[in-house]
């Protein structure tokens, strides 16, 4: 069965410093991973997604992930914050063959001025 | 492109009634997907359906219900309602190959007092 766990459900950064998201997944089969973004009474906007090939992955807004299968990870990063990044982050796990999505419990990103 | 269209956004019922929930997928896309997302449990899958057939289903009673209709729009259906079914309730739709990534309406805000 897979799972996804997001270490740290708050965290806080000053704007303009780095900003670390922390993904671990479980998966008896090869993984897509997704990584995910709400904004309040909003739905979830995808903000990158590793399937195969290159384990860095960039995405949107200036975020990237790197998949680490050795460790079972899939952290999302951005070098520097904006104020426009707080809000809740989502990582997800999809199985080859499966589509249903297993998601973390998310992470609320909190943008200091 | 217009994206996921979910109606209506925000719904209150009363606990013993019924609602039914509409999501319209990106044209073109034949896969749907719901997600219930609250506060206590994060974001769980409901069910998926492809080409009017319910293809996968999560962990939820059989209160809970969907259907696909042949232009590839759903409905979900939820009966005598529960206090515990207040929710958002998100709509997801994807192109139909494995590992691609889902896009997502709004949400309906389902409340029930």
């Amino acid at each position: 069965a897979q799972s996804v766990t997001q270490l740290g459900s708050h965290v806080s950064v000053s704007e303009g410093a780095l900003v670390l998201l922390r993904c671990n997944y479980s998966s008896s089969v090869p993984p897509y991973l997704f990584w995910y973004v709400q904004y309040p009474n909003q739905g979830l906007q995808l903000l990158l997604k590793y399937t195969t090939g290159a384990t860095l992955v960039k995405g949107i807004n200036g975020f990237e992930a790197e998949f680490k299968k050795s460790e079972t990870s899939f952290h999302l990063t951005k070098p520097s914050a904006h104020m426009s990044d707080a809000a809740e982050y989502f990582c997800a796990v999809s199985e080859t063959g499966r589509r249903a999505l297993t998601f973390g419990s998310g992470t609320r990103l909190q943008v200091q001025p | 492109k217009a994206g996921v269209t979910q109606t209506p956004r925000y719904l209150i019922k009363t606990r013993g009634q019924q609602v039914t929930l509409s999501c319209s997928p990106i044209s073109g896309h034949r896969s749907v997907s719901w997600y219930q997302q609250t506060p206590g449990q994060g974001l769980q899958f409901l069910f998926e359906y492809f080409s009017e057939t319910q293809r996968n289903k999560g962990n939820f009673p059989g209160r809970f219900s969907g259907r696909q209709f042949s232009n590839s729009r759903s409905e979900m259906n939820v009966s005598t309602l529960e206090l515990g079914d207040s929710a958002l309730y998100l709509c997801a739709s994807r192109v139909e190959t494995s590992g691609t990534e889902a896009f997502f309406g709004q949400g309906t805000r389902l409340t029930v007092v």
